[in-house]
């Protein structure tokens, strides 16, 4: 089955302890990326990747960081958590980037206290 | 950036046509226009796009008006799994899908 794959689905954890969040896709596509869903705000995208070891800014990346070392796999790191990183998360990945469908993996709740 | 534009909210009675519109007045030549929706708890689910002519499949049809400064998606039978918020989005660039606020659509059965 086709679908892209987030761990972990929630986590609480405290401000500044390093956290990963990790995606995985077994569709073979070049393009992933992240967004954060706020309310009020929709869907915001923090950084996206074209293909291995090529990856750039989207529109919040402050704060987070990203690696594309093998095609399927797509972590964000959040070195130093604070709590407005506090938010769901989405990974998405697509092949032909906006002229093709993305698929949204199931989300990951994070709380920072 | 090209934004859209979406009411905040439709309604539409079970099993009849929903035509949820969507304004993008400064798309460029090059963006394509993408519909997404998301049921509550669930990530973003993909609908349909195109780019310059209308666009049919198993879950809704698109019509892109001439100028393409607008759109429709048109749910032809809407059934109580269809509500959700539905967002049209214009792909730009080379892989960027700015999300706005969205459609929610309710079904009354």
């Amino acid at each position: 089955e086709a679908q892209v794959t987030q761990n972990p689905r929630y986590l609480i954890t405290v401000t500044g302890k390093k956290l990963t969040v990790t995606c995985s896709q077994n569709m073979n596509h070049e393009y992933m990326s992240w967004y954060r869903q706020d309310p009020g705000l929709g869907l915001r995208q923090i950084y996206y990747s074209m293909n291995v070891e090529v990856t750039d800014k989207g529109d919040v990346p402050e704060g987070y960081k990203v690696s594309r070392k093998e095609k399927r796999n797509f972590p964000l790191i959040l070195e130093s958590p604070s709590p407005n990183q506090t938010s769901l998360y989405f990974c998405a990945s697509s092949l032909m980037g906006r002229a093709s469908e993305a698929f949204f993996g199931q989300g990951t709740r994070l709380t920072v206290v | 950036d090209a934004k859209t534009t979406q009411p905040n909210s439709m309604e539409s009675n079970e099993e009849e046509p929903v035509h949820l519109p969507c304004n993008h007045s400064t798309i460029s030549g090059t963006d394509y226009i993408h519909w997404y929706r998301q049921l509550p708890s669930q990530g973003p689910e993909y609908v349909i796009h195109g780019l310059t002519s209308n666009v049919n499949n198993r879950m809704a049809s698109l019509a892109i008006a001439e100028d393409r400064k607008s759109s429709t998606l048109i749910l032809h039978r809407a059934t109580l799994r269809d509500a959700a918020v539905y967002y049209c989005i214009l792909g730009a660039g080379s892989y960027q899908l700015t999300f706005g606020k969205g459609t929610k659509l309710s079904v009354i059965p």
